[in-house]
């Protein structure tokens, strides 16, 4: 049973461009939702997070958008860079788990020049 | 400071032998988990160790998998009579405290042949 579901699988977008992945979640007990940046070869990065009490964080061309109701969120990247390019997963944790988190299954972003 | 760090960074084993991974997790985090990434695959949760705590084993995917930690230092991940399907990168990261923030670690990429 795949708690978070991701998408697109990949993505393309041409540079100054938006890219837009999203993540869709069931359980009702997550309170902490990050998005991790990973490049080829290394291990996942903290990009942004949110709690479920905000529906919007802005972290310089990152942005968060999270609704409750519908139980999604998304990562909106203003002004796309071919630096940006990378697989991003979505996570989140149970509130009353030890803090292990639940991975989406990861979107590979490619910036075209 | 240092972050995290694992080794080796790169493991070929035949099936049937044992492997042992190593994490180094960053100095004072009393937090500590382990994930394993299939290849085009989201993180999946392995073992949780919070101090000297017994650890949360929910996420090993059979009895071939164990995992140690000494207090709040190192840890080893050891995969007894490995099997095609355990070929993954297996990433360690730790946290400063309980559902705090985690650092990630480079991985170790294991092939079974």
């Amino acid at each position: 049973q795949q708690q978070v579901k991701q998408s697109p699988q990949s993505l393309i977008v041409q540079k100054g461009g938006i890219s837009i992945i999203n993540c869709a979640y069931e359980n009702t007990a997550f309170d902490y939702f990050p998005w991790y940046q990973q490049f080829p070869g290394k291990g996942p990065a903290l990009l942004i997070a949110i709690r479920p009490d905000v529906s919007e964080k802005k972290e310089g061309r990152f942005t968060i958008s999270f609704n409750k109701s519908a139980k999604q969120f998304s990562l909106h990247i203003m002004d796309s860079q071919p630096g940006d390019s990378a697989t991003y997963f979505c996570a989140a944790r149970d509130g009353g788990s030890q803090g292990n988190l639940i991975f989406g299954k990861g979107t590979k972003l490619s910036v075209k020049p | 400071g240092a972050g995290v760090s694992q080794s080796p960074s790169n493991k070929v084993t035949e099936k049937g032998k044992d492997v042992e991974l190593r994490c180094d997790p960053i100095s004072g985090h009393t937090a500590l988990y382990w994930y394993r990434q299939r290849l085009g695959q989201g993180l999946e949760f392995l073992i949780y160790f919070q101090g000297n705590s017994a650890p949360d084993k929910s996420g090993l995917p059979s009895d071939r998998f164990s995992a140690e930690r000494t207090g709040e230092s190192v840890s080893t991940l050891t995969i007894q009579r490995t099997q095609q399907e355990d070929s993954a990168v297996y990433l360690c990261a730790s946290s400063p405290a309980r559902a705090g923030e985690q650092f990630f670690g480079p991985g170790t990429r294991l092939t079974v042949l």
